[in-house]
């Protein structure tokens, strides 16, 4: 199957600092890439859309100037937590599409000092 | 509107034991269904997916699903448990959205496997 990757896998910073998670489709084109959050022992919620060559649509209650998203080419998107606040510590995975199946990456933990 | 509901935030079954993970789905329309597995600390795998072929879905790792319109549920089952099995399982639906489809996942089903 498709494969996806996150860089980085883990991180630490400092609050009111801003973090870059990357997400790579690497064997195949992905227009529209997603974005979803994980709290301890809870589901996935999905924050965002991110289209290549659009803004990215948010889910409701989600901040679109806290959570950046950039997809800029078929194969990357990024999410920049902004201002990074201990609450927002969390596990963070993207997924694309292909095939009518979509492909998780491993996901990157976040956790603000 | 889709969304899907998982009966048990915990289930434990013995090692060789049968286990069975519950799924009701609502939708408007016929759904595409999958669980996925999810090991601590690492992504989603597939396990299997419905999408409006055989009702009977069988799936990696011995797992299967059966879709039951009627009942509007997608249980997850395997024969036997192993203790490998012990992870975090999420049944979801894919809903169509502006754009284009996106998935909606379940709150999640710890499943244990005692030796």
């Amino acid at each position: 199957g498709a494969v996806v990757s996150q860089h980085p896998s883990w991180v630490i910073c400092k609050s009111g600092t801003s973090v870059k998670i990357e997400c790579r489709s690497l064997d195949f084109q992905a227009t529209t890439m997603f974005w979803y959050r994980q709290f301890p022992k809870q589901s996935l919620m999905l924050m965002a859309t991110s289209n290549e060559g659009s803004k990215a649509t948010y889910e409701q209650g989600v901040e679109k100037d806290k959570f950046l998203i950039n997809h800029a080419s078929l194969t990357l998107s990024t999410l920049t937590v902004t201002s990074a606040h201990p609450e927002d510590s969390s596990f963070y995975i993207c997924s694309a599409r292909a095939d009518n199946e979509q492909f998780f990456g491993p996901g990157t933990r976040l956790t603000v000092l | 509107a889709q969304s899907v509901t998982q009966l048990g935030s915990h289930v434990s079954v013995s090692e060789g034991a049968l286990v069975l993970l519950r799924c009701n789905y609502s939708s408007s329309v016929p759904p595409y269904l999958f669980w996925y597995v999810q090991y601590p600390n690492q992504g989603l795998q597939l396990l299997l997916k419905y999408t409006s072929a055989a009702t009977l879905v069988k799936g990696i790792n011995g797992f299967e699903a059966e879709f039951k319109k009627s009942e509007t549920s997608f249980h997850l089952t395997k024969p036997s448990a192993h203790m490998s099995d012990a992870a975090e399982y999420f049944c979801a639906v894919t809903k169509r959205s502006t754009g284009g489809f996106k998935t909606i996942f379940g709150a999640g089903t710890r499943l244990f496997v005692k030796a």
